[in-house]
């Protein structure tokens, strides 16, 4: 059984479009978290949510919004899609006090 | 702020040792570190507490001391698979981890 799901895997888009990306844990985790990996593959934490707190990196444009409707599911909205978006989105989750963290297995975001 | 990785790129013969080095300015509650094979995700190796604890996996071990902000990652006896980047994780109060540049080893044969 998949741990961290993540949908889709590869995601192609104009620039100026609204996307999504869906992400889904069947750990039993409380906290998720969503990571941008850029060209030089250097991993940026975007959001951290559990069901008390979302915590938001500041130098993320609010043009990104997680979305939880669940505590199993964080899901990655993203307005006005610009080219510096394009990069590898990697959902993660452990349990709360930064214990062990499961990524998903990215989604590669390309907008053109 | 990020965590410092030091070095950036090491290549490997089979059996040789190497170590990698995680910086820190701010006080650290928790280092982790992960492995990321080429196209795929990071995967958890070790958290280390404060406390100067080492801790070891198969042949990998890390070490952290809390007074110098920095964690070290040793791989002794390196195998092929052990290619891939290493990233240094530092965990404050919260639930932020916040991620190093990342060192990439290469085990040649």
């Amino acid at each position: 059984d998949t741990a961290v799901s993540q949908t889709p895997k590869y995601l192609v888009t104009q620039m100026g479009n609204d996307k999504s990306i869906k992400c889904e844990q069947n750990l039993g985790h409380d906290t998720m978290y969503w990571y941008k990996q850029d060209s030089k593959k250097f991993l940026k934490i975007m959001f951290s949510y559990n069901n008390k707190e979302l915590i938001i990196n500041e130098t993320v444009p609010n043009r990104f919004s997680p979305k939880s409707p669940d505590k199993a599911h964080l899901n990655l909205h993203i307005n006005s899609l610009e080219l510096g978006d394009s990069a590898v989105y990697f959902c993660a989750s452990s349990h709360t006090g930064g214990t062990e963290a499961f990524f998903g297995q990215g989604t590669r975001l390309t907008v053109v | 702020q990020q965590p410092v990785q030091s070095p950036q790129a090491v290549i490997l013969r089979e059996g040789e040792d190497a170590v990698i080095n995680c910086s820190s300015s701010k006080a650290l509650y928790s280092v982790h570190w992960y492995r990321q094979k080429h196209g795929e995700a990071p995967v958890f190796l070790m958290i280390l507490l404060k406390g100067g604890e080492q801790k070891g996996h198969e042949k990998i071990s890390a070490s952290f001391n809390e007074k110098k902000q920095q964690s070290s990652l040793y791989l002794t006896a390196s195998q092929l698979s052990y290619s891939g980047t290493y990233f240094c994780g530092t965990g404050n109060a919260g639930n932020m981890l916040t991620f190093g540049g990342g060192t990439r080893l290469m085990v040649k044969p």
